[in-house]
């Protein structure tokens, strides 16, 4: 089936600085790709709908320039975190649209930021 | 707006049994349903899916049925084995857009 592979897994970083989560479609090509922040316990949140070379579309109350996303090619969508604080700690999950409009999820991001 | 949820947060079922977890869709339009199962700390997992146009469909050892009339979907486990422990969650979009996920059932399995 198709697999999408997500990076880094896991991160901890310092206030204020910025991370950078890769989500990349190993064996086909995603035009769309979906950024989702889930919290412990809850449910998956959609941020952003991620479009292979235009703008993002973010959620509402979502700030665009906090959450930096990338698209650059048909298998590579990047979301950046940009001066991070304590309550952006989460878990950042990406999907990508295959086949048939199926959506394939990566394994996750965990980011802790002290 | 438009939400998804579920009847039960938590389910325990003894191994071997039959495992059923709800969901309710406020969504009349949604044309395709989703359960995924996520394992902690990991990125959610396809189980089966549905379009509108089905009232049941089944997969190995799962089955989704679905009632618009209702607006109510279910997934039901034949057999739970000590590996189905996850969270399920039950996921709903229209026209193929963004997919809305509702709040999540965490299943336990007893010995």
């Amino acid at each position: 089936g198709a697999v999408v592979s997500q990076h880094p897994s896991r991160v901890i970083c310092k206030s204020g600085t910025s991370v950078k989560i890769e989500c990349r479609s190993l064996d086909f090509q995603a035009t769309t790709m979906f950024w989702y922040r889930q919290f412990p316990k809850q449910s998956l949140m959609l941020m952003a709908t991620s479009n292979e070379g235009s703008k993002a579309t973010y959620e509402q109350g979502v700030e665009k320039d906090k959450f930096l996303i990338n698209h650059a090619s048909l298998t590579l969508s990047t979301l950046t975190v940009t001066s991070a604080h304590p309550e952006d700690s989460s878990f950042y999950i990406c999907s990508a649209r295959g086949e048939e409009q199926k959506l394939f999820f990566g394994s996750g991001t965990q980011l802790s930021v002290l | 707006g438009e939400s998804v949820g579920l009847h039960l947060p938590t389910l325990s079922v003894q191994e071997g049994d039959n495992s059923i977890i709800n969901c309710a869709y406020s969504n009349s339009a949604s044309d395709y349903f989703i359960w995924y199962k996520q394992e902690s700390g990991k990125g959610p997992q396809f189980i089966i899916d549905i379009r509108s146009n089905m009232d049941k469909r089944q997969g190995q050892r799962v089955t989704v049925l679905l009632n618009k009339t209702v607006k109510h979907l279910s997934l039901q486990i034949a057999a739970t084995q000590p590996g189905d422990s996850a969270v399920y969650f039950c996921a709903e979009t229209e026209g193929a857009q963004k997919l809305v996920f509702g709040q999540g059932t965490r299943l336990t399995i007893n010995p």
